[in-house]
């Protein structure tokens, strides 16, 4: 399976915009890029996903380059609860079965 | 709350002893999926049903570990002869079979073995 680089860890202040980076240069072209988060001692949390144009939900933006060898989840306002673990996960479109293989993840402090 | 239950939340065992756990996925949710989280690190899968079969297993899933899901319901994810190794965070994920790679996933019960 492809595999997915991320920070370990980030910074980021309340109520402004972050930006959190995944490489992926292995990605193949039927890799859907899935983010998710885990708040402190809960289960993670689906957050969006995309194969190649950008996405947009409720809890944030998902940016993925044009050569889909890198994306960027975008939260617009960082606040307090946005503090959790950040995974960029590739799923292959022929994972018949949706497992998820977990990297380590960027973990994002945010500051108020 | 008609999101993933799991019990217990914690246990705390002795080396050799055996534990249970069961996980409660979503009720229209027919596939359910085990992980096993240590400290500072990803989830990692262990197994996966589709209803009652099992048709998934991660070589992490040694002998000692059992997962059932008889009724295509609720599943149990039991340890044999636990070990220090075991220690960890179990988690339970479920999604509909139409699902386009969303896992809704429970709290965790978390093992700690003395």
């Amino acid at each position: 399976d492809a595999k997915t680089t991320q920070p370990n860890s980030m910074e980021s202040n309340e109520e402004e915009p972050v930006h959190l980076p995944c490489n992926h240069s292995t990605i193949s072209g039927t890799d859907y890029i899935h983010w998710y988060r885990q708040l402190p001692s809960q289960g993670p949390e689906y957050v969006i996903h995309g194969l190649t144009s950008n996405v947009n939900n409720r809890m944030a933006s998902l940016a993925i380059a044009e050569d889909r060898k890198s994306s960027t989840l975008i939260l617009h306002r960082a606040t307090l609860r946005d503090a959790a673990v950040y995974y960029c996960i590739l799923r292959p479109l022929n994972n018949a079965g949706n497992m998820l293989t977990f990297g380590g993840g960027t973990r994002l402090m945010v500051k108020p | 709350d008609t999101g993933v239950s799991q019990d217990p939340r914690h246990k705390i065992t002795k080396r050799g002893q055996n534990v249970t756990f069961r996980c409660d996925p979503i009720s229209e949710h027919n596939r359910l999926y085990w992980y096993r989280q240590t400290l500072g690190q990803g989830p990692e899968f262990l197994t996966y049903f589709q209803n009652e079969a099992q048709l998934e297993k991660s070589r992490l899933l040694s002998d000692r570990f059992s997962a059932e899901r008889p009724k295509g319901s609720f599943s149990t994810l039991e340890i044999q002869r636990t070990e220090q190794g075991d220690s960890a965070m179990y988690l339970c994920a479920s999604s509909p079979q139409t699902s386009t790679g969303e896992l809704f996933f429970g709290e965790g019960s978390r093992l700690t073995v003395l």
